[in-house]
């Protein structure tokens, strides 16, 4: 199975800054990658599908980029509502897997 | 408006079985396939089973493989979970979840507020 390894596993950063996700897949996976934040408490929400679409109502400081084996969730500028746990997931095949998630805090 | 509300959940000693359910509206839902995700707590999301629309195709975890069976009827709107030979690191909060786009992409738009499923003894 294609193995999903999201870095950092948490990160602290200040309001403002830019702030930067890797997940990296095992074998490549082309650009069948999705982003979710999830904040505490709360349910998933899909950020980004297709390695770098945003869906629909996501503010635009959110991008993804990357395919193949190596992807990145961007947030141009750090908001205190971005406070949240950040996971890739994979879908060109099965299993559908997630990455282990990153944990986002303000400084 | 879409919504999916999970229900079924509760305390179960090891060993034992439930039956979670997810009620869907706002949406056509034999179109769409469905997909349960779980949580442990403090932990990350791990995909356990999706459905096609049609119902035809199914997909296990490893880990619930043989000991889970995802089901749904269109008639109902209803998508279904069968959890048998329930284990401690079963628990989890399970969560439904819809394909964002029709014919089975496996990547999910909606969520409902998942449903707390405690194995112990």
């Amino acid at each position: 199975d294609i193995q999903m390894t999201q870095s950092p596993s948490s990160l602290s950063a200040s309001v403002g800054d830019r702030v930067t996700i890797t997940c990296r897949a095992s074998q490549g996976i082309s650009n069948y990658l999705a982003w979710y934040q999830q904040k505490p408490g709360k349910v998933p929400k899909l950020l980004i599908y297709a390695a770098s679409t945003l869906q629909s109502g996501v503010p635009s400081r959110f991008t993804g980029s990357g395919s193949g084996t190596d992807f990145t969730l961007t947030i141009s500028s750090l908001q205190p509502e971005d406070v949240a746990a950040y996971y890739c997931q994979k879908y060109n095949s099965v299993p559908w897997t997630f990455g282990q998630g990153t944990k986002v805090e303000i400084k | 408006e879409v919504q999916l509300v999970e229900s079924g959940g509760g305390l179960v000693q090891p060993g034992g079985s439930l039956r979670l359910s997810c009620a869907a509206s706002g949406f056509t839902f034999r179109t769409y396939a469905m997909t349960w995700v779980r949580q442990a707590p403090g932990k990350g999301l791990e995909w356990v089973s999706s459905m096609s629309g049609s119902g035809g195709s199914t997909f296990y975890a490893d880990s619930v493989k043989g000991r889970f069976t995802i089901s749904r009827d269109n008639s109902k709107n209803t998508l279904y979970l069968q959890m048998n030979s329930l284990r401690g690191e079963d628990t989890a909060v399970y969560y439904c979840a819809k394909d964002r786009v029709e014919g089975g992409w496996y990547y999910f738009d909606y969520w409902g507020r998942g449903t707390l499923v405690t194995v112990s003894s």
